[in-house]
């Protein structure tokens, strides 16, 4: 049963450039949540995806954008990329179904570690 | 005030040593807890749910105090591998509402 998968693991860009980070997320889950994780933070909350539409978002600029497509898989995007844009972008999968049980259990992928110079 | 709070740490303690971390939230109304574990480099993995009458599981014992908003992981017998940070997470209401992680607290069990 493969997990939440993350493309790519690494990836360098320049100031002002856009990128593009994939997630597959848990088979079974179809709620695919965004995290960037700063060296030495907590991962911070981007946006939560749904039925492909944006369901919750946090205090991030709409030069964070995303989109899940049919089959659950998502593309988180970041335009006009600025040096604090460096970080691990966290992708985590969840059912809707473990709301009902007060819980949301998160499962992650291993991360896209984003470097800006 | 953050939503979610923890010491950064470190924590430095002796393998065989007993450790615990706390966790405050400020949102009275968050219904969901959790403990993360980060080890250096790689993604979160969900150690244990925090439940209202406190859980234990193995070596690590969580417990939940709403009138004082703050959770607890305890940790008995440390070992090596237990090395890691450990992230408190909050979920304001259950599932569709977005968790909130603490900034982790990090320890380093020594030999």
């Amino acid at each position: 049963d493969a997990g939440v998968t993350q493309s790519p693991t690494h990836l360098i860009k320049t100031r002002g450039q856009q990128v593009t980070l994939r997630c597959s997320p848990k088979s079974g889950h179809d709620t695919v949540s965004w995290y960037q994780q700063a060296l030495g933070q907590g991962p911070q909350f981007i946006f939560q995806y749904y039925e492909e539409e944006e369901r919750q978002r946090g205090n991030f600029p709409d030069r964070f954008s995303g989109h899940q497509y049919p089959n659950y898989s998502s593309e988180l995007n970041v335009n006009a990329l600025l040096l604090g844009d460096s970080a691990l972008y966290l992708c985590a999968s969840s059912t809707p179904g473990q709301e009902y049980s007060g819980a949301n259990v998160l499962t992650f992928g291993a991360g896209s570690r984003l470097t800006v110079l | 005030r953050k939503e979610v709070e923890q010491d950064p740490g470190p924590f430095n303690v002796p393998e065989g040593a007993t450790v615990a971390f706390n966790c405050t939230y400020s949102n009275s109304a968050s219904q969901s807890f959790f403990w993360y574990r980060q080890d250096c480099r790689k993604e979160p993995k969900l150690l244990m749910s925090v439940y209202s009458s406190g859980n234990e599981d193995g070596r690590f014992t969580a417990q939940l105090n709403r009138a004082s908003q703050y959770i607890s992981l305890l940790i008995r017998d440390s070992k090596l591998s237990d090395s890691a940070t450990y992230l408190c997470v909050v979920n304001p209401r259950g599932g569709y509402q977005k968790v909130t992680f603490g900034t982790g607290t990090k320890l380093q069990v020594i030999p």
